[in-house]
Formats: C-alpha cells, structure tokens, sequence
C-alpha cells in the first residue's frame, strides 16, 4: 500500500518563476492538505482539498494556489515566487470520513528560490 | 488563534537514558486534538500518538509515554529507554475537531532530540 508520494523531491527555481508540486495521497485517501516548513521551524498549514474544492486555508497570499483532481491527487502552484518562499513543502492525505484520524504526510518537496 | 510552543530547542541524551519532550499549547477551542509527530532527516512527518481534549488519561505505548494536563495546557511526551534511532526532530501538534480536523494542525517549532551511543 503505497503512502502518500510527493514530486519533484527537488526543485531550484529563479525568483520570480512559477512552480507546480504534485501530491499522490494515500490509498483510500480522499482529502489532501499542504503545509509549508521553512527551515529550522515547524509546518505551517496553506489549505485543505476535498471534493476537488478549497476548503480551509492558512495565512498564505494569493500566490499560493492548488487544486485537486478527481482521483484526489493534488497540485501546489507558487506565482512570482519569492526567496522567502524556499522551504520543504509538504503535503498531507486523510480520510474526510473519520474526522478524528490522523494525517499521513510525504517526504516532501524541497524548493530552493535563488 | 492557535500556538504551540516548544521551549526545548534542542535535547542530547546519551543511549538508554529517558527523555522528556515539553509542549505547551494554547487555544480558545474547548475541544481539540493534540499530536506528537517525528520528523527524521528524510523529511516525512511519522505519527506518534494523538489525545482528544476532553480524555486525560495518560497512557503508555511501548516505549512512548504522555501527560497531558488540560490545567496546565501542557502535552509532554517522553521516550523510555532512548535509542539512537530516536534521534529526529519532535513536534507537537494542536488541531481543532470542530473545523473536521486533525487535518488542519499548528505546529510547534520542534524538538530536535539526538541520541548518543
């Protein structure tokens, strides 16, 4: 039973670029969340996919933006990225049905903004 | 708002000591969940255990143990018998049941535990 898989595990994109993130979640899976970790500190929550709609959301800008397929993956896209914005990012699938169950999360992407 | 706070920045213990990881938490929501994750240096954030507010009790599992004091608002987690392979960075994790999740957490700015052989 394969978990939850994150691609690419590493990017570098130029300030200013924009990047797409791609999430698999887990087998069964059908809500999928992005957190973004900066070095040294802990996650901290961009939004929550489910039935393919935006359904939570964390303090981030407009720049940040996701959707979410029908299969339930899920993509990440940064606009006019920033070096601020380098940072593992993380993605996290859960099952909307069992509201108490924990998150399982990828390994990550980590993006590098030069 | 929600904030998590982990005063312990850093921790070395030495092979089969005991350690105590501290987590304190602050929230205006009467029910919530609160999580001990583990992140090793591949970067994946492994579940460790999770603890609805209104059910105090502690409890041990293996070599994990918590204490959870709503009085205090604190959620300390503690590994007996430490292993090198516990060696990663801890966070503690609050989420609010009445937003559907365990799915939306706030973390803390994490432990970072070494054991040393």
């Amino acid at each position: 039973d394969a978990g939850v898989t994150q691609s690419p595990t590493h990017l570098i994109k130029t300030r200013g670029q924009q990047v797409t993130l791609r999430c698999s979640p887990k087998s069964g899976h059908d809500t999928v969340s992005w957190y973004q970790q900066a070095l040294g500190q802990g996650p901290q929550f961009i939004f929550q996919y489910y039935e393919e709609e935006e359904r939570q959301r964390g303090n981030f800008p407009d720049r940040f933006s996701g959707h979410q397929y029908p299969n339930y993956s899920s993509e990440l896209n940064v606009n006019a990225l920033l070096l601020g914005d380098s940072a593992l990012y993380l993605c996290a699938s859960s099952l909307a049905l069992y509201r108490d169950a924990e998150a399982f999360f990828g390994q990550g992407t980590r993006l590098t903004v030069v | 708002a929600q904030k998590v706070t982990q005063a312990q920045t850093e921790i070395s213990v030495v092979e089969k000591e005991d350690v105590t990881l501290d987590c304190v938490y602050e929230t205006r929501d009467t029910t919530y969940y609160l999580f001990w994750y583990k992140q090793p240096p591949s970067g994946e954030l492994v579940f460790l255990i999770r603890r609805n507010s209104f059910d105090e009790q502690n409890e041990i599992s293996g070599r994990y143990s918590w204490n959870f004091q709503k009085s205090t608002s604190s959620f300390n987690f503690t590994i007996t018998a430490s292993q090198v392979v516990d060696s990663a960075v801890y966070f503690c994790a609050l989420g609010n049941i009445s937003s559907g999740s365990a799915r939306q957490l706030t973390f803390g700015s994490g432990t970072q535990l070494t054991v040393l052989p």
